[in-house]
């Protein structure tokens, strides 16, 4: 079965940093690159960043230039976004997928961890 | 670059067909054909509807289509059922930022 296994979420304060994990299994993970979607509480859904493979290219919304790496590892299947100088409206429900059907469509979606930027 | 325009809210009775509409600028939706639709239930993850504007991934139902026409593409759900009721987004691949949702629409069965 293919599943994505967000974690590292949690309650930071505003300017501090977090490391969020996404752990894959059940197909060939470094066959495919991985995004990373957010939803802050009761809003849409916001494109965070992706990596290809091999992490030859990497992508970021404005929102996050800057502040946010996104990094992976294929020998252990697993795909990293560090995020710093974190700010209230980073706060959201972080998600991890992949398009493992679709080319250009994210049909596996994990479960999502979730990440609160407070004092 | 903004995310692409969505109506806040469609509904329709049971049976019915409604669409939903997706506006974007030019780089995003016009020059590609790589157009998603999602579904999203309360407290649920997104699930992938429509692909590349038309495409149904294997398990959806037919009732779901989607279409392009010149900066607007479109999901139609055709005899609306209440289990159809849910939050849906779309999502175009762009230049500047790679991908970019949509206002997302709510959609209610009466």
């Amino acid at each position: 079965e293919v599943q994505l296994v967000e974690s590292g979420g949690g309650l930071v304060q505003p300017g501090g940093s977090l490391r969020l994990s996404c752990s894959a299994s059940g197909f060939t993970f470094s066959g495919y690159p991985i995004h990373w979607v957010r939803q802050a509480p009761g809003k849409g859904l916001d494109y965070v960043s992706d990596i290809s493979t091999g992490g030859v290219y990497t992508n970021y919304a404005d929102s996050v230039k800057g502040r946010f790496t996104i990094s992976r590892d294929d020998s252990k299947s697993t795909v990293d976004l560090q995020m710093s100088s974190l700010r209230s409206e980073d706060t959201a429900l972080y998600y991890c997928v992949i398009g493992i059907h679709s080319s250009y469509g994210f049909d596996i979606w994990g479960q999502g961890t979730m990440v609160t930027v407070s004092s | 670059q903004s995310a692409l325009t969505q109506p806040a809210s469609v509904s329709g009775s049971p049976g019915q067909s409604i669409t939903i509409s997706c506006t974007g600028i030019s780089s995003d939706v016009v020059n590609y054909n790589l157009v998603s639709w999602y579904q999203q239930h309360p407290g649920r993850a997104p699930k992938l509807m429509i692909s590349e504007v038309n495409k149904r991934p294997s398990g959806v139902s037919p009732r779901f289509s989607g279409s392009k026409s010149v900066n607007t593409a479109s999901l139609t759900i055709s005899g609306l059922q209440t289990e159809d009721e849910a939050d849906y987004y779309c999502c175009s691949y762009g230049v500047t930022r790679a991908y970019v949702f949509g206002t997302g629409t709510k959609v209610t069965v009466l």
